[in-house]
């Protein structure tokens, strides 16, 4: 099965542009989960959907994050206008549905860094 | 909330010599502990799970790793690493209800030949 990909790998923007990173879970997957890492530092949670639903967005860092999932299948995760302190690695999970043995389970992607200058 | 403590950031090692990577939690519930390995340019995967039963807990790429509860640890081992294992190792504690997970800062093993 293919899975979780991430798209770009690797994003470079001026400090006040946009920019919106993807994610495409395993199908089927109805849990879906953003994570960013800053250099060095602890992987941080920031939202957590439930096919379109957003469960639990208590770790986005300010309104200039949006999380989408249209449909309940791919995600965006927009960062408008970017500041230096967003530079970091994008992580996106995902996981089967429901609260059994596979929702506990979670299938990274690769990442999308972004780097702010 | 949860925080977890992975307190080396660097281990270097040589090839068939022992390893354990250590990972501490706070949570006043319970939890449950997982290990993720995030090799160069790939996601992180699961290298093992602790959810109940048997505190000792055996992954692939033979590590294992037992969770304390009493010292609210879950440190990782293994008795013999190969250079392949060097990579970035990362704790994490999972709710109850799986709806969010915390992460440890990671532990970047080095395997020298």
């Amino acid at each position: 099965e293919a899975g979780v990909t991430q798209f770009p790998s690797h994003s470079v923007i001026e400090k006040g542009q946009t920019v919106t990173l993807r994610c495409d879970p395993i199908s089927g997957h109805d849990n879906l989960y953003w994570y960013r890492r800053v250099m060095g530092k602890e992987i941080k949670f920031l939202l957590h959907f439930v096919k379109e639903s957003k469960q639990d967005e208590s770790g986005m860092p300010n309104n200039r994050f949006l999380a989408e999932r249209t449909g309940g299948t791919y995600s965006t995760l927009k960062v408008q206008p970017a500041e230096l302190e967003d530079s970091g690695v994008y992580f996106c999970a995902s996981s089967q549905p429901g609260a059994g043995a596979g929702a506990n389970v979670l299938t990274f992607g690769a990442g999308s860094r972004l780097t702010v200058l | 909330a949860q925080s977890v403590t992975q307190l080396d950031s660097q281990v270097p090692v040589f090839e068939e010599a022992p390893v354990e990577l250590r990972c501490n939690y706070s949570s006043s519930v319970s939890v449950y502990l997982f290990w993720y390995v995030q090799y160069p340019n790939q996601g992180l995967q699961l290298l093992l799970k602790y959810l109940s039963g048997s505190t000792l807990v055996k992954g692939i790429n033979g590590f294992e790793a037992e969770f304390n509860k009493s010292q609210t640890s879950f440190h990782l081992r293994k008795p013999s690493v190969h250079i392949s294992d060097t990579a970035e190792y990362f704790c994490a504690v999972g709710k109850y209800n799986f709806n969010k997970f915390y992460f440890g800062s990671g532990t970047k093993l080095n395997v020298k030949p």
